[in-house]
């Protein structure tokens, strides 16, 4: 089974409007990470936010929040008031107890001017 | 501050050729990884490390090694490269907390013909 899916291969949003990259789990450590990575064109990945399994709260850093739903194991990154930089590939990721991180396939994410 | 450092950033192989993709990090980083990212997919995990001299497989290990002589470097080799071994290639590496998320290299882009 896996252990990340993003379901949304490609998604598109108007400049300055929210969209929401869904991504859900499976595991059954009651202890791990949930991460969110942004990926542009020029191939860097880049750490945009983490949510722990035992956080009461959402995560949020600047303009990307993580809509943590602890018993439907998801986990989807809002971005707010998009900007055209937001334009990448955005992955999933979690850490298990065990310290391996696991990755989703991906959303690319275009923003339309 | 340097962080996770690959090299060589591209590489051109024959069929039948071996090569040593570098990793090192200045982090004092325990926990090492290696993923390769195929065009259009996430980041499949091939070997990883939990310290010096401790190394195990990942998802998709065949065709490749590794070694940890020490905590800074995670040199992952190819032999007899293949032309399914084109890809990608990401280091990464992290400390022991669960919330510390993983730190890449800049990639190594590997064509083998």
């Amino acid at each position: 089974a896996q252990k990340i899916t993003q379901t949304q291969p490609g998604m598109f949003v108007q400049e300055k409007e929210a969209v929401t990259l869904d991504c859900t789990y499976d595991t059954s450590d009651p202890s791990y990470g949930l991460f969110w990575y942004k990926q542009p064109s020029s191939g860097e990945m880049i750490f945009l936010i983490y949510q722990g399994s035992y956080d009461q709260q959402n995560a949020t850093e600047g303009r990307y929040s993580l809509n943590f739903q602890k018993a439907r194991k998801s986990a989807n990154l809002v971005i707010s008031a998009s900007q055209l930089g937001d334009s990448a590939m955005y992955f999933c990721a979690m850490r298990e107890s065990g310290n391996q991180f696991y990755f989703g396939t991906g959303t690319s994410l275009t923003v339309i001017p | 501050n340097a962080g996770v450092t690959q090299t060589p950033k591209f590489r051109i192989l024959k069929i039948g050729q071996s090569m040593t993709l570098q990793c090192t990090q200045d982090m004092n980083h325990n926990y090492m990884y290696w993923y390769r990212q195929d065009p259009g997919m996430g980041l499949k995990l091939i070997y990883y490390s939990v310290g010096a001299g401790i190394t195990d497989k990942g998802e998709v290990p065949n065709g490749y090694n590794v070694s940890r002589s020490t905590t800074e470097d995670f040199p992952l080799r190819l032999e007899l490269a293949a032309p399914s071994q084109t890809s990608v290639y990401f280091c990464a590496s992290t400390d022991g907390r669960r919330n510390t998320e993983a730190f890449f290299g800049q990639g190594t882009r590997l064509t083998v013909v």
